[in-house]
């Protein structure tokens, strides 16, 4: 059984495409997250969300968009992408959206903008 | 903004050996967190360790907390290949714009040889 799961595995798609990456989680978690990974791994944090609060990193364009239909599932989209977009995205999620609580993380998807 | 760094960017060492990783940061943290990503995975948390709390243990790894340095290190001992992996800590910034969320260092890969 998977706690966290991402589909796709991999998306490949040209500049200027809208794609959308899917995310659940079967923990009963209360607080999901988006992460991006660049090719020299640094792991970055893109939104948290809960169903109260949903907290943007600045540095994130507004042509990412994270969508919730519901308390187990945290959708991304993504407009217009661009070449700078390439990196695997990681969702998470963890209890009561505490950081005294560990985060559990999904496969990855990696997304290549050509 | 990047908060935690670790130490060495690369390390290689022989099936039995220790291995030790270290991990800096910059602001007040609530805890520190260790994950391991074996290659083209998700992230696996390890071990947490609060910020009032100077050393924790969990099977083969050792934790230590230096807040007076803002500094972590993580040791594994008696190493095993399957133990190769990347190796990264997360801190939350105490109060400021982090909200809670965890930042991630660029991590350690860690290689051991059978």
């Amino acid at each position: 059984d998977t706690a966290v799961s991402q589909t796709p595995k991999y998306l490949v798609t040209q500049m200027g495409n809208d794609k959308s990456i899917k995310c659940e989680q079967n923990l009963g978690h209360d607080t999901m997250y988006w992460y991006k990974q660049d090719s020299k791994k640094f792991l970055k944090i893109m939104f948290s969300y809960n169903n109260k609060e949903l907290i943007i990193n600045e540095t994130v364009p507004n042509r990412f968009s994270p969508k919730s239909p519901d308390k187990a599932h945290l959708n991304l989209h993504i407009n217009s992408l661009e070449l700078g977009d390439s990196a695997v995205y990681f969702c998470a999620s963890s209890l009561r959206g505490f950081s005294y609580n560990e985060q559990f993380f999904g496969p990855g998807t990696r997304l290549t903008v050509l | 903004s990047q908060q935690g760094e670790e130490d060495p960017q690369a390390l290689s060492i022989q099936e039995g050996e220790n291995a030790t990783m270290n991990c800096s940061y910059k602001t007040s943290i609530n805890n520190l967190q260790w994950y391991r990503q074996n290659s083209g995975r998700g992230l696996v948390h390890l071990i947490l360790i609060r910020s009032n709390e100077r050393e924790k243990h969990s099977g083969r790894l050792r934790v230590t907390l230096d807040t007076s340095k803002k500094s972590s290190s993580l040791l594994i001992t008696a190493s095993r290949a399957a133990d190769t992996a990347s190796y990264f800590c997360a801190t939350d910034a105490r109060g400021g714009g982090s909200q809670g969320n965890l930042i991630f260092g660029k991590g350690t890969k860690l290689s051991v040889k059978p």
